[in-house]
């Protein structure tokens, strides 16, 4: 079935480090691609999205590229900061089938000073 | 703009005890959804609802009850209260393959 795989965490970084985490998907249909972020004790915020194979979703430094050849989403900063320090999670929407939402595990990220 | 409202942030309950869930959103929003957070296993659907008067069940739906008589307001009822359903609440609401909007979530406590 239709699936959104994130690498486990917690990811731990040093501030300024570069930041990747993986988002892999599959999807029978052509899905529109998010990474939402919560930050401690607050609801989800959208992050970025793509829409279409090649799209390139960036918001406040981090950025996210829909690879359809590799059913990939993989979340990208340059330099985090720790108020970077979330639970980032990627999802999918398959508009074949009355947009169903589908959820990655969440990865819990971790950055110190 | 008000958004995604949920009501209240905070409840203790003990087990067998009733209670609903408020949430409420002013963007004319046709989907609305709840969803539990447990710690290690992200979100799982609870309920959600296509339009006023359309709901269906998500992955955890027992225990729980909803209606939508508005495309405003989409409650979730707890029947009997258990331990097990101790989590934090999200309610969410989009357009279409738009965005999907979180309330700031209730967390819920059963004793």
């Amino acid at each position: 079935g239709d699936s959104v795989t994130q690498m486990e965490g917690p990811v731990t970084l040093s501030e300024e480090a570069f930041l990747t985490i993986n988002c892999t998907y599959t999807a029978t249909g052509y899905p529109s691609l998010f990474w939402y972020v919560q930050y401690p004790g607050e609801g989800l915020q959208l992050l970025l999205k793509a829409t279409k194979a090649d799209d390139k979703g960036s918001n406040k430094g981090f950025e996210a590229t829909y690879r359809k050849e590799t059913t990939s989403f993989h979340l990208e900063k340059g330099s985090v900061q720790v108020s970077d320090s979330a639970v980032y999670f990627c999802a999918l929407i398959l508009m074949d089938s009355n947009y169903q939402l589908i959820w990655g595990a969440g990865t819990k990220l971790i950055i110190k000073p | 703009n008000a958004g995604v409202t949920q009501t209240p942030k905070f409840q203790v309950l003990k087990t067998g005890q009733s209670m609903t869930l408020q949430c409420a959103q002013d963007m004319n929003h046709e989907y609305m959804s709840w969803y539990r957070q447990d710690p290690g296993m992200g979100l799982r659907l609870i309920h959600y609802s296509v339009g006023a008067g359309i709901t269906d069940q998500g992955e955890v739906p027992n225990g729980y009850n909803v209606s939508r008589s508005t495309t405003e307001d989409f409650p979730l009822r707890l029947l009997s209260a258990a331990p097990s359903q101790t989590s934090v609440y999200f309610c969410a609401s989009r357009m279409g393959n738009q965005p999907q909007h979180f309330g700031d979530g209730t967390r819920l406590s059963i004793l």
